[in-house]
Formats: C-alpha cells, structure tokens, sequence
C-alpha cells in the first residue's frame, strides 16, 4: 500500500535554529501533502497544506514566515520551523492522499521536536 | 468553523470489558474516518464509513455512521491490552482538498 516516509523520527535543536522536515511518498505521486502538529496529549491540528508547483495553505492562525512548507516534486514535501523556540516543541506528522483528492490518509511516522 | 468531537477523552477498562467512542460533527460528512494512535506512534487508518447509517465490522470493532451522517462511533467488545491507544475520528474538511479535521481522540486504557 501506500507508504510515507517521514524524516527525522526525532531532533533536538536550540532555541533560535532552524529545522527542516522531510516527507516522501515512496510508492505513489502526492500533489498535495498535509502537515498536522499534535501536542502532548491533544489531537492532531492541521498547519498547512502543501502543494506540489504552488504556495502552501495554511490554517488560521498558523505563521506562514516561520513554518516554511515546500513541495518540490511529486514525491517531497519539507517542514521547515524557523528560528525554534521551546513553545514549538511538538510532534510534526505529514499525510498524503494516495490520489490527488481522495482517503484516506497515510501518515509517516512523524518528528518529534524538541527545542531546548 | 468545522468541528469535529469526540467523547470520552479519556476511558479506563478492565481486560475484558466494551469500550465505545462517540463522534459528533458540526456539519453533515460525506464520510468519517477512523484512525488508531499507539502511544509515540502516528496515526493508523483503521476504517472509513461513507453511507449513511452503515455498519462495518472488523474483528471486535464495530463502526457506525449516522443516519443524518453527522455523528459515529466506535464500538470494542471484550477489549484487550493490545486495544491501548488513543482513537480518533476525522471528517473531511469543507474545502474538499482531502485534508481531515480530527476529533480530539478517545485514549484506551486496559487493565489486564
């Protein structure tokens, strides 16, 4: 079946770094990928959508500056968290429709980041 | 907006017992999902109900959807230790774009 690739599993960075997220899918052409975050504890809230020769989606209230989303091919999505600070602390997952539009989703296997 | 939720958050079962999960939409679904979560995992796609008023068994899972298809739930008969996790129910978002707004989860706890 349809599988997405999700890299790291877990990193810890400095308050003030930037991260970079990556999300494959391996066996299929993804035009659109979405990013959810999920604190500790809480359900899964999606940040963005992004899709694959155009500008990202984001949520209300999500800071397009400092999550930076690019889909740079049919396959790669990346997540980048500028300049981490602790409150960004989460865990980051990415899903993918194995069609363009259609359930349900395959989620990697998520990062876990950590800002210290 | 859109809301999806679910209750309990949280439920406690001796090995052996039922365990249900309820799932409420602000909005009529064209369909509901269901997701599995082990603790430090991600999210597994256990099932997806699309008629109205369906009922789908997988094992001792039982899912149904509403007859108005704005709520589900998730029935487990006699749980087992390996049922511990939190489940979620998810519905598509009004934009049609595949993306899902979760409901906030039901986490399971067995006690064997």
């Amino acid at each position: 079946g349809a599988v997405v690739s999700q890299h790291p599993s877990w990193v810890i960075c400095k308050s003030g770094t930037s991260v970079k997220i990556e999300c494959r899918s391996l066996d299929f052409q993804a035009t659109t990928m979405f990013w959810y975050r999920q604190f500790p504890k809480q359900s899964l809230m999606l940040m963005a959508t992004s899709n694959e020769g155009s500008k990202a989606t984001y949520e209300q209230g999500v800071e397009k500056d400092k999550f930076l989303i690019n889909h740079a091919s049919l396959t790669l999505s990346t997540l980048t968290v500028t300049s981490a600070h602790p409150e960004d602390s989460s865990f980051y997952i990415c899903s993918a429709p194995p069609r363009t539009g259609h359930s349900p989703l395959h989620f990697g296997n998520g990062t876990r980041l950590t800002v210290t | 907006g859109q809301q999806v939720m679910q209750i309990p958050q949280y439920q406690h079962v001796q090995e052996g017992e039922d365990f249900t999960t309820y799932c409420n939409s602000s909005t009529t679904l064209s369909n509901i999902q269901w997701y599995k979560q082990r603790p430090g995992g991600h999210p597994v796609f256990l099932i997806q109900l699309v008629k109205s008023g369906e009922v789908k068994k997988q094992k001792r899972l039982t899912f149904q959807f509403g007859e108005a298809k704005k709520n589900s739930s998730l029935h487990i008969t006699a749980t087992q230790t390996t049922d511990v996790g939190t489940y979620f129910c998810a519905g598509p978002g009004s934009s049609n774009t595949g993306k899902l707004i979760f409901g906030q989860g039901t986490t399971l706890q067995v006690k064997p």
